[in-house]
């Protein structure tokens, strides 16, 4: 299985913070990953898929880049609706594998 | 639009099985893969099988060979997740989910309470 490795595990930032979160994969996995965003008693929603592509409807200030085994969910300016917690996903291979997930809280 | 709508939260005893429905609309049912998904309070996500909803084929993690398993009716174009000999480790939320180069669309998520 390929294991999927997300940090920081949380983090404390103010609005206007840029945020990196990175995840690492135990192989290459090409392009195959996407960031999903997730608020408490809600399903995940998508951000980025293919590992660089904006979800349509998704703020311009979310933006992945990588590839192979390393990859990062950069926020340009957290705003207060961003609180939440975030996951990758690898889909390059079964069993499909989430990071452990990165919690953003207000500082 | 495109929805996947659950069925209800279940409370169940320990041993029992469990059946989650996932009705889809909006788009052409057997296009697209559908995938189950856990959450168990306070904890991460859990990918669980995927069926492809044309032929019925079915890839199932590990950790549930032998106690899951993922049916469709094409003709109500929903998904069925059932959970057998359950324990208290699988009080959880179950998602099902849409696959597009990963999850475009998703349930709102059944909350399985097992509890004795």
């Amino acid at each position: 299985d390929i294991q999927m490795t997300q940090s920081p595990s949380s983090l404390s930032a103010s609005v206007g913070d840029r945020v990196t979160i990175t995840c690492r994969a135990s192989q290459d996995i090409r392009n195959d990953l996407g960031w999903y965003q997730q608020k408490p008693g809600k399903a995940p929603k998508r951000l980025i898929y293919a590992a660089s592509s904006l979800q349509t409807g998704v703020p311009s200030r979310f933006s992945g880049s990588g590839s192979g085994t390393e990859f990062t969910l950069t926020i340009s300016s957290l705003q207060p609706e961003d609180f939440a917690t975030y996951y990758c996903l690898q889909h390059d291979s079964y069993p499909w594998t989430f990071g452990q997930g990165t919690k953003v809280e207000i500082k | 639009q495109v929805q996947l709508v659950q069925s209800g939260a279940e409370v169940k005893k320990p041993g029992a099985s469990v059946k989650v429905s996932c009705k889809t609309s909006g788009y052409t049912f057997t296009s697209y893969y559908i995938h189950w998904v856990r959450q168990a309070p306070g904890q991460g996500l859990e990918w669980m099988g995927i069926i492809n909803p044309s032929g019925g084929s079915t890839t199932y993690a590990q950790s549930f060979q032998g106690r899951v398993t993922i049916t469709r009716d094409t003709s109500t174009s929903t998904v069925f997740m059932e959970l057998s000999s359950l324990r208290s480790e699988d009080t959880a939320v179950y998602h099902c989910a849409r696959a597009t180069v990963g999850f475009d669309i998703w349930g709102q998520g059944t909350m399985v309470t097992v509890s004795s």
